[in-house]
């Protein structure tokens, strides 16, 4: 069956990086475009951007252009979103899915805190 | 910017049936696909309705999406209500530019 698996919580100072996994089984990774979304503490869900697997080609959202980094590696069908110059509105679960409308990962917990 | 517009809330009884809607902001709702999430406390979101009306495998047929160009909504309808659809439902389609867009949310709480 399909299925994404993300990497581990993560604490952060600010200002630093934060690079978060997303591992895909049951389908063909360059099949389907991923997904990055985030979901603040009691708050909505906010989309990132996606990434190409087949091509690597990348569209972010506006509110993240210039911080945020998608990148993948289709050798072991992982999916990579790396956020910078972290701060504290920043701390959210962050989920990647599969072709919205589809699987979508556990999410990871990143907490950014001094 | 385009948005999409959801009730913060609804409240049904255990049985019967509640629709939650999901109103763009501009532009035509029926020029791009809607879908519809589930999210449980504490769980990740899943897919209850893709492509404005299909249901993934594992879906009961309690759960039909539609479209409604007059009023530019889409709609969730949950009929025979049980209490573990008491969760946070989210609509989502897409801009003009074809960037993703979510509805705010709707808490249903089955009561």
């Amino acid at each position: 069956q399909v299925q994404l698996v993300q990497s581990g919580a993560e604490v952060k100072k600010p200002g630093a990086s934060v690079k978060v996994s997303c591992k895909a089984s049951g389908y063909t990774f360059t099949g389907y475009y991923m997904h990055w979304v985030r979901q603040a503490p009691g708050q909505g869900l906010e989309w990132m951007g996606r990434i190409n697997p087949n091509s690597g080609g990348t569209n972010y959202a506006q509110n993240f252009q210039g911080r945020v980094t998608m990148t993948r590696d289709t050798s072991i069908s992982t999916a990579y979103m790396e956020l910078s110059g972290l701060r504290s509105d920043d701390t959210a679960i962050y989920y990647c899915a599969r072709g919205l409308g589809g699987v979508w990962g556990q999410g990871t917990l990143v907490t950014v805190s001094s | 910017n385009f948005m999409l517009t959801q009730p913060h809330s609804v409240s049904e009884s255990p049985g019967k049936t509640v629709t939650i809607s999901c109103t763009g902001s501009s532009g035509s709702i029926a020029s791009n696909y809607v879908h519809w999430y589930q999210q449980r406390p504490g769980s990740a979101p899943t897919t209850v309705i893709y492509e404005d009306n299909q249901r993934p495998s594992g879906v009961p047929d309690r759960f039909s999406g539609s479209i409604d160009s007059s009023s530019n909504s889409a709609s969730l309808t949950i009929s025979g209500l049980k209490t573990e659809d008491e969760a946070g439902y989210y609509c989502q389609s897409y801009d003009s530019s074809n960037q993703v867009v979510f509805g705010g949310g709707t808490k249903l709480t089955v009561l």
